[in-house]
């Protein structure tokens, strides 16, 4: 299953909603994560299930979508949100991941 | 507390073996499926294998196959991956990650690099 991630990098404001998008290349159901990674840092998940919020993520992050396409959204972006995020599927083996989001601040 | 705690990456040459480990803790390391995922440089992140609790089934990314396997010691609370005929692009930082959810934390992770 291919995964494609848009866009690929991205400068945003402080406050401003930051959408990203991940697009399976067959059904996935809602079998999708999201993980943001800092730089020089372990990735961490946002996001499970789709939409299912990690405990102790900030609630300005949020995911939806199911089958083939999917969203991460930040509400309203924060400084400390400048990172690379990707999202992956574990529908089915092997699992595969986006080619990442990088996000910056303008 | 849940931990994972890699090992054995280093630097070896092209067609060189290595061994990584990854000692867990603070979960019922039988319970869950467990996997390797990897970042070579400058690059995304790579799924790399897994092995499932129940029946130790194992899947690989198509780069690997037939040159790596994955292997648990449940009793040890332990997750392997014997590395063989190493290749340059198999260099990265590799990460043992729970469950079928790539659940969190990550561990640290532990570094490969594949040169002459």
């Amino acid at each position: 299953i291919q995964m494609t991630q848009s866009p690929s990098a991205m400068s945003a404001s402080v406050g401003d909603r930051v959408t990203i998008t991940c697009r399976a290349s067959q059904d996935i159901s809602g079998f999708l994560t999201w993980f943001q990674q800092k730089p020089g840092k372990v990735p961490k998940r946002l996001i499970y299930a789709a939409s299912s919020l990690q405990s102790e993520v900030p609630s300005r992050f949020s995911g939806s979508g199911s089958g083939t396409e999917f969203t991460l959204t930040i509400s309203s972006l924060q400084p400390e949100d400048l990172a690379t995020y990707y999202c992956v599927q574990h529908h089915t083996y092997p699992f595969t991941f986006g080619g990442g989001t990088k996000v910056e601040i303008k | 507390e849940v931990q994972l705690l890699e090992s054995g990456g280093g630097l070896v040459q092209p067609g060189g073996s290595l061994r990584l480990s990854c000692a867990a803790s603070g979960f019922t390391f039988s319970d869950h499926a467990m996997n390797w995922v990897r970042q070579a440089p400058g690059k995304g992140l790579e799924w790399v294998s897994a092995i499932t609790s129940l029946d130790s089934s194992t899947f690989y990314t198509d780069s690997v196959k037939g040159r790596f396997t994955i292997s648990r010691d449940n009793s040890k609370s332990t997750l392997y991956l014997q590395m063989k005929n190493l290749k340059a692009e198999d260099t990265a930082v590799y990460y043992c990650v729970k469950g079928q959810w790539l659940d969190p934390p990550w561990g640290q992770g532990t570094r490969v690099t594949v040169s002459s």
